[in-house]
């Protein structure tokens, strides 16, 4: 069963401070993406990564796969409360159903 | 371009009355329909998926059905609603590609007393 784990759960910083957002899995996937969901609002679509080792930047966010495309990571610079959210890792299932699989979250808060 | 609209966004329901949650996809042709479930601030729960007219994949055992009339149409249901069905709802619609991004609707929120 493919699973994707995402750490930390919650993450409360202080505007300006860095952080970084993981999302592990023992499996292979082919591509994983990123998604941002405020409150009573749908998920929407950040980026997708898909190369082994590639690093895709997003104005303070810096999203990278890891080279054996087990994991990645979201890096955010000098965080604003407008970043506030949840933030979402998820990749295709290894069935032809078009499913994805979601890791279970993390919340961010910046305070301003 | 394509969007996705549900509705309704609120619904306030008592336990054994019907639920009907309605989602459109406009822009597109024969897309993948999906109903998630979310609890507060986790992960979404996949309940069902739709690749085409009357075809329903359900992915847990549960009190809900879905339908797909219409190509552009997913529609969530329940005959007797649960307190355990409260919950935010998200229809979406999958970007053929590999690498299958979703655009999620603006979500629809369950509340069964």
């Amino acid at each position: 069963t493919q699973l994707l784990e995402q750490s930390p759960q919650f993450l409360s910083i202080q505007e300006g401070e860095n952080l970084t957002v993981y999302c592990n899995s023992s499996s292979v996937f082919s591509s994983l993406q990123w998604y941002r969901q405020e409150p009573g609002e749908g998920p929407v679509l950040l980026v997708t990564v898909v190369t082994g080792g590639e690093v895709k930047k997003l104005k303070r966010l810096t999203f990278q796969f890891g080279d054996a495309r087990k994991d990645s990571s979201l890096h955010i610079t000098a965080a604003q409360p407008g970043d506030t959210g949840l933030y979402l890792c998820a990749g295709p299932g290894s069935s032809n159903t078009g499913k994805l699989i979601f890791g279970q979250g993390t919340t961010l808060q910046v305070k301003p | 371009s394509q969007t996705i609209h549900q509705w309704p966004a609120t619904l306030v329901q008592p336990v054994g009355s019907p639920l009907s949650l309605e989602c459109t996809v406009e822009g597109t042709s024969n897309p993948n329909l999906y109903w998630y479930r979310q609890a507060a601030g986790r992960g979404l729960q996949l309940l069902f998926y739709s690749v085409g007219i009357g075809q329903i994949s359900s992915e847990v055992p549960q009190n809900l059905s879905a339908s797909r009339p219409q190509d552009r149409q997913f529609i969530l249901s329940s005959k007797k609603l649960l307190l355990s069905d409260s919950g935010f709802y998200l229809c979406a619609w999958r970007r053929l590609a590999i690498t299958g991004e979703l655009f999620f609707g603006e979500g629809s929120r369950l509340t069964v007393l």
